[in-house]
């Protein structure tokens, strides 16, 4: 199975802040390569797919990059309704795998 | 509206049975690939089992394989998850996911979840 590692596990930010979170895959992915955002008690959503393309209705302020096995997922300005978990996926091997997730906080 | 709706969670002691089903509208249901994915407490997410939009192809993880059977009604539009010979680390909350694609693992809809214990 493809392992995938998301950095960093929790981070603490401010509305307004740009952030960043990684994700790498054990292989090479090439674009296969999906952002969840989950909120506590609620399903995911998903926000990006193919690595880069924003799902309908999700904010600009999300954008995704990278290819092969790193990638990238940025909030360009947080917001309140941001603080939640995110999860990268890769879907180029069955079985699909997720990250751990990254935990993003109010500070 | 696409919704997608499971019920059929809840206590277990192990080595129990439990059947999981998921209620679908608002989309064709036989044109896209249906999934299954937990969620231990605190944990993330693990995708547990698919099926195709036809049910002539079905997936499974390694973790559920021989225990855990996935089906769907086209009659009833409903997906289905019978989970056999369950474990304490069965439990999670299990989502219904919808693939945005007839062949894809991006699940664009999903439902509230459904809370499975395996507790002696």
């Amino acid at each position: 199975d493809i392992q995938m590692t998301q950095s960093p596990s929790s981070l603490s930010a401010s509305v307004g802040d740009r952030v960043t979170i990684t994700c790498r895959a054990s292989q090479s992915i090439i674009n296969f390569l999906n952002w969840y955002q989950q909120k506590p008690g609620k399903a995911p959503k998903v926000l990006i797919y193919a690595a880069s393309s924003l799902q309908p209705g999700v904010p600009s302020r999300f954008s995704g990059s990278g290819s092969g096995t790193d990638f990238t997922l940025t909030i360009s300005s947080l917001q309140p309704d941001d603080f939640a978990t995110y999860s990268c996926q890769q879907i180029y091997m069955t079985p699909p795998t997720f990250g751990g997730g990254t935990k993003v906080e109010i500070k | 509206e696409v919704q997608v709706l499971e019920s059929g969670g809840g206590l277990v002691q192990p080595g129990g049975s439990l059947r999981l089903s998921c209620a679908a509208s608002g989309f064709t249901f036989s044109g896209y690939a249906m999934s299954w994915v937990r969620q231990a407490a605190g944990k993330g997410l693990e995708w547990v089992s698919g099926i195709s939009g036809s049910g002539k192809v079905t997936y499974y993880a390694d973790s559920v394989r021989g225990r855990y059977t996935i089906s769907r009604d086209k009659s009833k539009n409903t997906l289905n998850l019978q989970m056999n010979s369950l474990r304490v680390d069965d439990t999670a909350v299990f989502y219904c996911a919808k693939s945005a694609g007839r062949s894809s693992w991006t699940f664009d809809h999903w439902g509230q979840g459904a809370l499975v214990i395996v507790s002696s």
